[in-house]
Formats: structure tokens, sequence, C-alpha cells
């Protein structure tokens, strides 16, 4: 069976912070993509990325960054984290036609 | 570029009954359509996909949609939904142009069964 994993299903986080959220799967996908889910919004993208260290902005790269080193790792850093960026979070991986989604991590920043 | 209007943020409907959730897509080129499930606390699933043929797509669920190229909708219905389908329902839509299997979500309709 296809998996999504990601490191945290919760995290609080202080403002300033530097924060990874990491997304693992293990289909051998050759896209991986990090969204944002807010209520209202549905899902905006982030970034994504369609090789071993090649990324491509998305629709709101604004405080984000991303590293992917590995296939199967995708990671989303958030330099500094910022009260705005209260969210859940999302990662997805697709070969073609069709995301397959890991569980989220709702992120809380004080 | 491509947008996706989910008129229905929220829809309440009774346990055995009938469910539309509509979906309507703007493009100025051929498209790929999809449904999404949402389940609580959890990430989203493929429902169904339209790729090309027939405009009756059927998905897991008993789910099914139509693809309406004139009207430009992808509507998605169910003949008697249960209480296990409260979820969250996204359709999403990709141009046949887009590399890397880059799609397009809507904001979302919350679909409640009543018991």
């Amino acid at each position: 069976d296809v998996k999504v994993t990601q490191s945290s299903r919760y995290l609080v986080k202080r403002t300033g912070e530097k924060v990874f959220l990491e997304c693992v799967q293990d289909m051998d996908h050759e896209n991986m993509f990090w969204y944002r889910q807010d209520p209202g919004l549905g899902l905006r993208l982030i970034y994504f990325s369609y090789d071993v260290k090649m990324k491509e902005k998305g629709d709101i790269p604004e405080g984000y960054s991303v590293s992917r080193e590995k296939k199967e790792r995708f990671s989303l850093i958030l330099e500094s984290a910022s009260t705005n960026q209260t969210s859940m979070y999302l990662c997805a991986s697709s070969f073609d036609l069709g995301q397959f989604f890991g569980p989220g991590t709702r992120l809380t920043v004080l | 570029a491509q947008s996706v209007t989910q008129l229905d943020s929220q829809v309440p409907v009774f346990e055995e009954a009938p469910v539309e959730l509509r979906c309507n897509y703007s493009s100025s080129v051929s498209v790929y359509l999809f449904w999404y499930v949402q389940y609580p606390n959890q990430g989203l699933q493929l429902l169904l996909k339209y790729l090309s043929g027939s405009t009756l797509v059927k998905g897991i669920n008993g789910f099914e949609a139509e693809f309406n190229k004139s009207q430009t909708s992808f509507h998605l219905r169910k003949p008697s939904v249960h209480i296990s389908d409260t979820a969250e329902y996204f359709c999403a839509v990709r141009s046949l142009k887009t590399s890397y299997d880059k799609v397009i979500f809507g904001p979302g309709t919350s679909l409640s069964v009543i018991p």
C-alpha cells in the first residue's frame, strides 16, 4: 500500500524559531508537493519538486524554503516562523495523474 | 491559468438521501479533473478522476461524477449517503499542458450527513 508520512501530526513553535517539516514517501515518485490548508481557502501550493535537488515555487512561497536531497524525502523549512504561518501543512507525492497525501502537520506559531 | 469554484461551502444532508456537490472550473485548454475527500484529521484521498472518454466517472465508496464540457462542470454525486461520508470534498483541475502533475484545488465543500 502506498504511503506518505509526515514527521509530526501537531507542532507548536514560537515566533522567530526555525521549523523543519519532514515528508517521506515510499512509492519512488518523482514529484513531491507541500501545501498549506486554511479554512475557506482550500489547498495552496507552497513549493514542489520534480526530482532530487530540483524545486519550483508554488503560489505562496514567501517565508518558506525546501530541500530534497533524496528522492523519498522532501522537507519544508520555515526560516523564521511567524504567527501567520499557523496552518495545516500537507505533503503529497505523485508519479502522474493523481496525488497521494500524508496525514498533515498542524503547526501553531505562538 | 485555471481556477476551480465550489459553490457550496457546506452541505447538510440526511442519511440515505442523495447528494450532489457542485464544481465548476475555468480553463482555456483541455483539463483533467479530480475529486478528493478529506476525512477528519486525515490527509486527502483521491475519490475519482476524469482523464478522457466517458463523461461519467465512477469512484470509490459509491461516488460518481459527470464531466460537462459545455458547462465546464464536474459535479460529484452519490445516490444514498452514509454517516461515514461526512468529510471535506475538494475538486481539482490540471491542464493537459501542465508538467509535474501540478493541480489547482477548489476551496472545498464540507458534507455533513445527519442521522
